[in-house]
């Protein structure tokens, strides 16, 4: 079973930072935070991961709490194009599992 | 990190028939590769952890004589749909990594291969 909870669905205004929630109460302390979103019909799309401190790349930011039982991913300036299912995975030791995600729809 | 693709993209087959998808780890090795089955408005369901030279170790309820997993190198990874029914059909995709995840690898996938039964 997914090891993570995220809200089923939100949206979010072109241009404006889409923050995604994701809550990992359980997580242990060796395992990492991973974010990936798909697009329909394509492979998962790797964004950004981290273990416990904020991480930032050139698609995103990862803020993790200081307990580390959740955790938020920020858009900065969402698109049309970030209209996806996003999913928040907590891997441990070659298991990979998938939630239900958030479908984040951005709009004009 | 590896870059993963799948072959074929999409494959329509016969009822009864066997199918097999492709996937490779185009610049890294990948010692554990993960095949993963998703229905459509579903979530991906993990299938079965490939182990390159090892048995793959399956999902509960998933039948390993029907989904045949071989990993026989670190950059190749195949499953076989056996004997595959109109149910079989769905979106299969597969991921790659090196290492573990205890060791904050990026783990990447790849484009999925839709599989249609007729």
């Amino acid at each position: 079973d997914a090891k993570t909870t995220q809200p089923p669905s939100m949206d979010c205004a072109e241009g404006r930072a889409a923050n995604l929630p994701c809550n990992h109460s359980t997580i242990s302390g060796n395992e990492y935070v991973y974010w990936y979103r798909q697009i329909h019909s394509q492979g998962p799309q790797y964004i950004i991961h981290g273990l416990k401190n904020n991480e930032t790349n050139e698609m995103a930011s990862l803020i993790i709490t200081e307990d580390r039982k959740s955790s938020t991913l920020i858009l900065p300036h969402a698109t049309l194009r970030d209209t996806a299912v996003y999913y928040c995975i907590v891997a441990n030791n070659n298991d990979m599992r998938f939630g239900a995600g958030t479908r984040l729809t951005v709009k004009p | 990190g590896a870059v993963v693709s799948q072959h074929p993209s999409w494959v329509i087959c016969k009822s009864g028939t066997s199918v097999k998808i492709e996937c490779r780890s185009l610049d890294s090795q990948a010692t554990t590769m993960f095949w993963y089955r998703q229905f459509p408005k579903q979530s991906l369901m993990l299938m079965a952890t490939s182990n390159e030279g090892s048995k793959a170790t399956y999902e509960q309820g998933v039948e390993k004589d029907k989904f045949l997993i071989n990993h026989a190198s670190l950059t190749l990874s195949t499953l076989t749909v056996t004997s595959a029914h109109p149910e079989d059909s769905s979106f299969y995709i597969c991921s790659a990594q090196q290492g573990s995840f205890s060791s904050g690898n990026t783990i990447y996938f790849g484009e999925g291969s839709w599989l249609t039964v007729v």
